[in-house]
């Protein structure tokens, strides 16, 4: 069965430390995978996206994520969080063409002065 | 260029009616993907519709249908609303093709009392 599992349901860090939300899948397919954030009330904003090719990918707001296919991994990454980070971010796996998404249930985020 | 929009942005109804939820598509995608958000939840697949016929469809039983449009544009219906159909609905439209990058409108957030 094709699932996304974020462990992590709320994180808090200190603004301007690191970050890291873990993202495990499984998919019966080569996955296409996604990370989305959503502020409150608001809909889904892509920050990046992995096809294929170099497993590091750079997104939006210095946001970075690491394709790992042994571990069925797809960390999302940022060096030095910011307090407009805090939101929820949703990671998603699909396949190529009109196939849908999975999404795993979401990690909130908070960020602390 | 146009992104994703929906309408209403919010909406109550009471159990048993009915409810129709819109969403015109993001200019050049020629298809729509509607999906439930409920409440602490990531969002959950209903159906998506590619040139104005349904293309797939989660598990969602048959009071969920929808429409495409000739100009992409889509609905979506829910009859005999029960109050666990309280969620936001999000839409989110793609061009047919290898890379599956959907872009999600704002949502509608429906509450059935």
């Amino acid at each position: 069965a094709q699932s996304v599992t974020q462990p992590d349901i709320h994180i808090t860090v200190s603004e301007g430390a690191s970050l890291e939300l873990r993202c495990n899948y499984s998919y019966g397919a080569t996955p296409y995978l996604f990370w989305y954030v959503q502020s409150p009330g608001q809909g889904l904003q892509l920050l990046l996206k992995y096809f294929s090719g170099d497993t590091l990918v750079q997104g939006i707001k210095g946001f970075e994520a690491e394709f790992k296919r042994s571990q069925s991994s797809f960390n999302l990454r940022k060096p030095s969080v910011h307090w407009s980070d805090a939101a929820e971010y949703f990671c998603a796996v699909g396949a190529s063409g009109n196939t849908p998404l999975v999404f795993g249930k979401g990690t909130r985020l908070s960020v602390i002065a | 260029e146009t992104g994703v929009t929906q309408s209403p942005t919010h909406l109550i109804k009471t159990r048993g009616q009915q409810v129709t939820l819109r969403c015109s598509s993001q200019s050049g995608h020629n298809t729509v993907s509607w999906y439930q958000q409920a409440l602490g939840q990531g969002p959950q697949f209903i159906f998506q519709y590619y040139r104005e016929e349904e293309n797939g469809r989660g598990n969602f039983p048959p009071r969920f249908s929808g429409l495409q449009f000739p100009n992409y544009s889509s609905e979506l219906n829910v009859n005999a609303l029960e109050l666990d159909d309280s969620a936001l609905y999000l839409c989110a439209s793609s061009f047919s093709g290898r890379y599956n990058e959907q872009f999600f409108g704002p949502g509608t957030r429906l509450t059935v009392l």
